[in-house]
């Protein structure tokens, strides 16, 4: 089994729907960070968390909210879904404990597009 | 601020040919920096890493060398094959745990 899962993996929506993105991973990792992917751009930091009671912001937060609801659970919203929101967006895990840097472990990622 | 630029794609390399691929960054301090590859329809996957000036990363016949005095992070290998065929991901790390990425290299090999 993938140490890492996103669901769905594949999601079309329209304008304005509420979307939930959800990531579960099995490894143990205190960290846990949601990136999104654009052609020509590489990926974007949206959301990261260091525990359950500590979130914070990445580069392009805005229009997104995040929900940790365990330490192996991170989701993803996005509250009225827009079309330039569409994306392919990816979970990753770290371990704190790894040394001086982190070794990112991602899921398969979602495939979103707003219609 | 920390930014990352790497050769633009796509690649097109014959089976046993040589690869490189460019990457220069810019940060404050002495960042981490990383190679991700992200294989058709898969996540990214670490491929290799340094933490330090004058370190070279290695794994499955790729390396690439932290040069500080160029601020770059080349990545090679020596003869491809098509199972090499995916996007790399050039990346940096002030702090140990958050990434600024490039924006991909797509190489394809050709048997």
């Amino acid at each position: 089994d993938a140490d890492v899962t996103q669901t769905p993996r594949n999601r079309i929506t329209k304008t304005g729907k509420r979307i939930m993105l959800e990531c579960s991973q099995t490894k143990g990792h205190d960290r846990m960070y949601w990136y999104r992917q654009d052609p020509g751009l590489g990926l974007r930091l949206i959301y990261y968390s260091f525990d359950v009671k500590d979130i914070n912001k990445g580069e392009i937060s805005d229009g997104y909210s995040v929900s940790r609801q365990a330490q192996a659970k991170f989701s993803l919203s996005l509250e009225s879904a827009i079309p330039n929101q569409t994306a392919l967006y990816f979970c990753a895990t770290s371990d704190r404990t790894s040394g001086l840097t982190d070794t990112q472990y991602f899921g398969p990622g979602t495939r979103l597009t707003v219609l | 601020g920390n930014s990352v630029t790497q050769m633009e794609g796509p690649v097109t390399l014959s089976e046993e040919a040589f690869l490189t691929i460019n990457c220069t960054y810019t940060a404050t301090g002495y960042p981490s920096l990383f190679w991700y590859v992200q294989y058709p329809g898969e996540g990214l996957q670490l491929l290799l890493k340094a933490t330090k000036a004058d370190d070279k990363g290695s794994n499955k016949g790729f390396e690439a060398t932290y040069r500080k005095e160029t601020t770059s992070f080349h990545l090679e290998k020596g003869s491809v094959q098509v199972s090499d065929s995916a996007v790399y991901f050039c990346a940096l790390s002030p702090n140990g745990y958050k990434l600024s990425f490039g924006a991909g290299t797509t190489v394809t090999v050709r048997a």
